[in-house]
């Protein structure tokens, strides 16, 4: 079974600090999704990773995926009162028909005035 | 964005009875997928489907079942509700292209 651990699970922080949200495996993914949700609203993409190695910028969000596609990082930068919300990775291991995604639990991130 | 609602948002039943909850796309996207999403469990694959007519299990199928007899609709049946399938049910859709998938806005149903 494939499993996606995210950590930290909750997250508190003040204005402008930074912070990174990990999430790690011991399989190989072919990509891997980010996604940020609000309460009572589904999760939407932030960003797709492809490539070991890739980093891709979105703003203040940094995203990384691991050398070998088992693992990816999400740092914030100055984190804003508006960054609050669950972020959840989501890794996808194509096969055949196969589209499904493998889904961490989340990270709740708060971040206070 | 790929214009996925999602009727009705909420929904209050009584144990026993059958619920359908739909699911329209706009985007024509072959991939269509049924989630609930729980404190604790994140999110779960209920049923999704990889075309019209064609459907497969998620992790958490017991309970329920999928149709899909057009591109953009996927409708998903509690045949007989109980109150562990109190969620919020999310679908979602995708190209398939890098595995993306568009959510819908949720459903809320509470069995009582």
């Amino acid at each position: 079974t494939q499993l996606l651990e995210q950590s930290p699970q909750f997250l508190s922080i003040q204005e402008g600090e930074n912070l990174t949200v990990y999430c790690n495996s011991s399989s190989v993914f072919s990509s891997l999704q980010w996604y940020r949700q609000e309460p009572g609203e589904g999760p939407v993409l932030l960003v797709t990773v492809v490539t070991g190695g890739e980093v891709k910028k979105l703003k203040r969000l940094t995203f990384q995926f691991g050398d070998a596609r088992k693992d990816s990082s999400l740092h914030i930068t100055a984190a804003q009162t508006g960054d609050t919300g669950l972020y959840l990775c989501a890794g996808a291991a194509r096969a055949g028909n196969n589209r499904k995604l493998i889904w961490g639990l989340g990270t709740s991130l708060a971040v206070n005035p | 964005d790929a214009g996925i609602t999602q009727s009705p948002r909420h929904k209050v039943t009584e144990t026993g009875t059958p619920v359908t909850l739909r699911c329209h796309q706009t985007e024509n996207h072959r991939y269509m997928y049924w989630y609930r999403q729980d404190p604790g469990h994140g999110l779960r694959l209920i049923h999704y489907s990889y075309g019209v007519k064609d459907t497969d299990k998620g992790e958490v199928s017991d309970g329920y079942s999928v149709s899909r007899s057009k591109t953009e609709d996927f409708l998903l049946t509690l045949e007989s509700a109980t109150s562990s399938q109190t969620s919020v049910y999310f679908c979602a859709a995708s190209s398939g292209y890098q595995e993306t998938q568009y959510f819908g806005p949720g459903t809320r149903l509470l069995v009582l």
